[in-house]
């Protein structure tokens, strides 16, 4: 079965780097994810996609701070020079055959 | 650059049937991408609804798959959302978006909106 599993929080300083992780079911470490910042009261943002050899695809407007890498199932967001604005909540995302799946997200304190 | 706007009725009864319609804008929706639906209960995580693709195709997430259907109107450049027999637990902000061209990764989303569901 296909599963994202997320550590629920996550905090960092003012102008220091945070890596968040998104660990995929074992038997999927092939699969590409997706990662979405989601504000309070706003919908998502999309941020970028990472297949298993790192960024396929970043979102429009997104700034160089934020990066992403994979190793094995892991799938990780690296957000550089954190700033008040990046606190909010992350998600990841998966597909397969006919289905869509996501984590159960990250709330970044900053 | 592609917009999403979702409408529809902000309370629903229970037992009844909820109904969103999402309006595409900026782009085709006959251009070879998925549009799906998402949704959030308050306080709580994303919730994948399921997907439809020019020309009708759909997929449901398993859970929902007995009481959903999305549907499509090319002429129009809109999807739909009809998920039935209510309940309390159906609360939420549905959010529908739109799946990138090489991979069913959202690039574009709704700004969301909160549907009750309560008599």
């Amino acid at each position: 079965q296909l599963v994202l599993t997320q550590s629920p929080s996550a905090s960092a300083s003012l102008g220091a780097s945070v890596k968040l992780t998104c660990t995929l079911s074992s038997g999927h470490k092939t699969y590409a994810i997706a990662w979405h910042q989601q504000h309070p009261e706003k919908g998502p943002r999309y941020l970028m996609t990472l297949d298993r050899d790192g960024i396929h695809n970043k979102g429009d407007g997104i700034p160089d701070r934020f990066s992403g890498s994979s190793s094995g199932t892991e799938r990780y967001l690296t957000i550089s020079s954190l700033q008040s604005e990046d606190e909010a909540d992350y998600y990841c995302q998966t597909w397969g055959t006919g289905t869509v799946v996501f984590g159960g997200g990250t709330k970044l304190t900053v | 650059q592609v917009q999403l706007q979702e409408s529809g009725p902000g309370l629903v009864k229970p037992s009844g049937t909820l109904s969103l319609t999402c309006a595409v804008s900026g782009g085709s929706i006959s251009n070879g991408n998925w549009w799906s639906w998402v949704r959030q209960p308050p306080g709580k995580g994303l919730e994948w609804i399921g997907e439809v693709y020019q020309g009708g195709t759909t997929n449901y997430s398993p859970s929902l798959k007995s009481r959903v259907a999305i549907s499509i109107d090319e002429s129009t450049n809109q999807f739909s959302l009809k998920l039935t027999s209510v309940s309390a637990a159906d609360t939420a902000v549905y959010f529908c978006s739109r799946a990138g061209d090489d991979g069913r990764y959202f690039d574009y989303w709704g700004q969301g909106t909160l549907v009750a569901v309560s008599s």
